[in-house]
């Protein structure tokens, strides 16, 4: 099956910082989503995003489908995108998702 | 405010009991998933339903039961639990299945401790 791998798998930063989270899949895909799981076990989508680019205030993502890589971006960071975040993608005829391994952030006050 | 609406929010149960877990939505999607969710790792599918028809069954051991009443609701019967099932079990639903562009919503989960 799709392999999906995420990094970093650990990030630590201070409030107001920006951060980068990569997510690389192993096949063509039809389906990508970003989700933050917050430390109450609640899962958000953030984004459905196949492909090009997408922004929802101080977040934003990017996928690039050619090249089996997406990205989200969190500017300004706030204790309460501390969690975990995860993407989780589709194969081309398939109708799992399938999720990555997960990055844990963690914004210090 | 999750649109998926599950109960319990938490649930102890010992081996030998049965009870059930129930999921609510009232967005007009057409797709319903369970999810299993262990410490530390990303959520591991069990079921979906689609048009209120099972589609997938991903392996799951039979002491687990899903149920789809009908396009709103969505349910999994427990029954002769072993502690290694203890889990963050969460429903989702999607217009449609996830070939398409479905994007999945998700509630808040039934945290279940097996003794």
């Amino acid at each position: 099956g799709i392999q999906v791998e995420q990094s970093p798998p650990d990030l630590i930063l201070q409030e107001g910082a920006n951060s980068t989270l990569r997510c690389n899949f192993s096949d063509s895909v039809n389906n990508l989503q970003w989700f933050h799981q917050n430390p109450w076990g609640q899962l958000i989508n953030l984004f459905y995003i196949p492909s090009g680019t997408k922004q929802n205030g101080r977040l934003s993502a990017t996928t690039v489908a050619t090249e089996r890589y997406s990205l989200l971006y969190i500017s300004s960071s706030q204790t309460t995108d501390s969690g975990v975040y995860f993407c989780a993608v589709v194969n081309f005829g398939n109708e799992k998702l399938t999720f990555g391994t997960g990055t844990r952030l963690t914004i210090i006050p | 405010d999750t649109e998926v609406t599950q109960t319990p929010k938490h649930l102890v149960m010992g081996m030998t009991n049965k009870k059930s877990l129930k999921c609510e939505q009232h967005m007009g999607h057409r797709a319903m998933y369970w999810y299993k969710q262990k410490a530390k790792k990303p959520p591991e599918l069990m079921f979906v339903y689609s048009y209120e028809k099972l589609s997938i069954n991903e392996s799951v051991p039979s002491r687990f039961s899903p149920e789809c009443p009908n396009s709103s609701l969505l349910n999994l019967h427990l029954h002769a639990l072993q502690p290694e099932d203890s889990a963050l079990y969460l429903c989702a639903s999607s217009q449609v299945l996830q070939g398409n562009n479905s994007p999945l919503h998700f509630g808040n989960g039934t945290r279940l401790t097996v003794t």
